[in-house]
C-alpha cells in the first residue's frame, strides 16, 4: 500500500470560508498532484510539482492554489470556497518510474 | 481529438468471460503506459504498468502497440469483484501522466 494521505476525508463548509486540503506523502517523492473528479466524471488535473519549491497550474483553470515547502507536503488552499468547488479532491505523488499513487480523497460540499 | 481515449462502456460480463479494453493516445513520443482501477468513489489503484514486449499479471494482460499507438488490458476469467472503472494512463517526456476518460466494467453473477 502506498503511503500518501489526505485530511479532512470529508468536509461541508459554507460559502466565502477559507479551506486548506492536506497531502502528506513518506515515500520522498518529488512529484506530486491535485487533481478534481466529480463522481462518474473523468479526473482533473488542477495543480501539481516538481519537487519543494516548485508549483504549477495544470489543465483545470482552479480559484485554489498550492505551497510546496517540504517534500512531503502539499496542501491546497481555498480562499473562499464556492458551491461550484464541491467535489472530490484527490492528491497523487510519483515514482521515478512514473507510477502514481492516490491519496483517499476529499470529499469537499460547500453549501 | 483527446490525447487519451478509452471506450466509456459499460462493458457487461457474466463471471468466468475474457474481457478486453482498448486504449489510443495521439502522442507518438508517449513513453510510459499504465492501468488503473478505480471503484466507485475511491481513489485510481495503480494495476500495472505496460511494457513493449507485454506483460502479465495473474488474470491481466497488458499489450502495446507502438505502431498503431494503443494499450490493451485484457482480464481472464471475470470475477465479481473486478467490476470497477479501468483507467488508462500515458506519461510522455514531461511528468504530466495523461489519464482516459476511463472504461467501465461490470461483471455479473
Amino acid at each position: 500500500e502506498a503511503d500518501i494521505y489526505q485530511t479532512p476525508r470529508y468536509l461541508v463548509i459554507g460559502t466565502g470560508k477559507k479551506i486548506t486540503l492536506e497531502c502528506s506523502q513518506t515515500m520522498g517523492h518529488d512529484k506530486m498532484y491535485w487533481y478534481q473528479q466529480d463522481p462518474g466524471m473523468e479526473l482533473h488535473l488542477i495543480h501539481y510539482s516538481y519537487g519543494v519549491n516548485s508549483t504549477e497550474k495544470g489543465d483545470l483553470s482552479s480559484e485554489s492554489t498550492v505551497s510546496r515547502i517540504r517534500t512531503e507536503h502539499f496542501p491546497l488552499t481555498l480562499e473562499s470556497a464556492r458551491p461550484s468547488h464541491t467535489s472530490q479532491y484527490l492528491c497523487a505523488s510519483s515514482a521515478r518510474t512514473g507510477e502514481q499513487y492516490f491519496g483517499p480523497g476529499t470529499r469537499l460540499t460547500v453549501t | 481529438r483527446k490525447e487519451v481515449e478509452q471506450d466509456p462502456g459499460p462493458f457487461n460480463v457474466p463471471e468466468g468471460a475474457t474481457v478486453a479494453f482498448n486504449c489510443t493516445y495521439s502522442n507518438s513520443a508517449s513513453q510510459s503506459f499504465f492501468w488503473y482501477r478505480q471503484d466507485c468513489r475511491k481513489e485510481p489503484k495503480l494495476l500495472m504498468s505496460v511494457y513493449s514486449s507485454g506483460n502479465e499479471d495473474g488474470r491481466f494482460t497488458a499489450q502495446l502497440n507502438r505502431a498503431s499507438q494503443y494499450i490493451s488490458l485484457l482480464i481472464r476469467d471475470s470475477k465479481l469483484s473486478d467490476s470497477a472503472t479501468y483507467l488508462c494512463v500515458v506519461k510522455g517526456g514531461s511528468y504530466i501522466p495523461t489519464f482516459g476518460r476511463g472504461t467501465s466494467l461490470i461483471v455479473h453473477p
